[in-house]
């Protein structure tokens, strides 16, 4: 389809174990979100790319995180020496420009044992 | 922290309408209000938005009151499949960051 596209859809890593999940926004928007979301809550934010530009990262919990946009087309959110905290579902949304609506993917549950 | 107010549970009976309130006391003029929802295991699907004059479109219309310290979001003729969280997001248009902030917003469960 024409939406946003995230892979994997389930990720499991032991602890201590680096991960990348990957977000395929929709073809031609400029602008890219990650959120993380723990069970039971909303999404929260974690960075913001405006084409390959990360103009915002003030969501991201640790320097464990790192996410990147190279291309300004695919992103991919990297997570080192995974924690059990880490485990979420990571949501990747995409928007046509400044302060437009947010498309969202179905995200990437992680599981982190 | 999000902006917004909204109960954290709702019912509807099939085929009335839902009407979703959300109060957002502290809005600023340039702020527009937003409506997402999720449904389970999927990610936030975008509904609508306005800044102060109603709207509406093929999924729902939203009011928002004069002074825009409130809002409605109603599902005209609410069904099974619009059983889900909703969000209701107060976000800005001019410098800022582009982010959402959601808070808990209400679960809509409609019921058969």
């Amino acid at each position: 389809g024409a939406g946003v596209s995230q892979s994997p859809r389930y990720k499991v890593a032991k602890r201590g174990q680096d991960v990348a999940l990957r977000c395929d926004p929709i073809s031609g928007h400029v602008s890219l979100f990650w959120y993380q979301q723990a069970l039971g809550q909303g999404p929260e934010f974690l960075t913001y790319f405006q084409n390959e530009a990360q103009l915002d990262k003030s969501g991201l919990p640790s320097d464990r995180f790192f996410a990147e946009r190279p291309e300004g087309s695919v992103s991919t959110l990297k997570i080192q020496r995974t924690q059990q905290e880490d485990s979420a579902v990571y949501l990747c949304a995409s928007s046509s420009g400044t302060y437009q609506p947010q498309h969202f993917g179905d995200g990437t549950r992680l599981s982190i044992l | 922290d999000a902006k917004t107010t909204q109960p954290p549970s709702m019912d509807c009976a099939e085929g009335r309408a839902a009407n979703l309130p959300c109060n957002h006391s502290t809005i600023s003029g340039n702020e527009y209000v937003y409506w997402y929802r999720q449904i389970h295991s999927q990610g936030p699907q975008y509904i609508i938005h306005g800044l102060k004059n109603n709207e509406t479109n093929e999924m729902a219309s939203l009011i928002i009151t004069e002074d825009r310290k409130s809002s409605t979001l109603i599902l005209p003729h609410a069904t099974l499949r619009d059983t889900a969280v909703y969000y209701c997001i107060v976000r800005g248009t001019q410098g800022g960051s582009e982010k959402l902030v959601f808070g808990k917003g209400t679960k809509l469960t409609v019921n058969p």
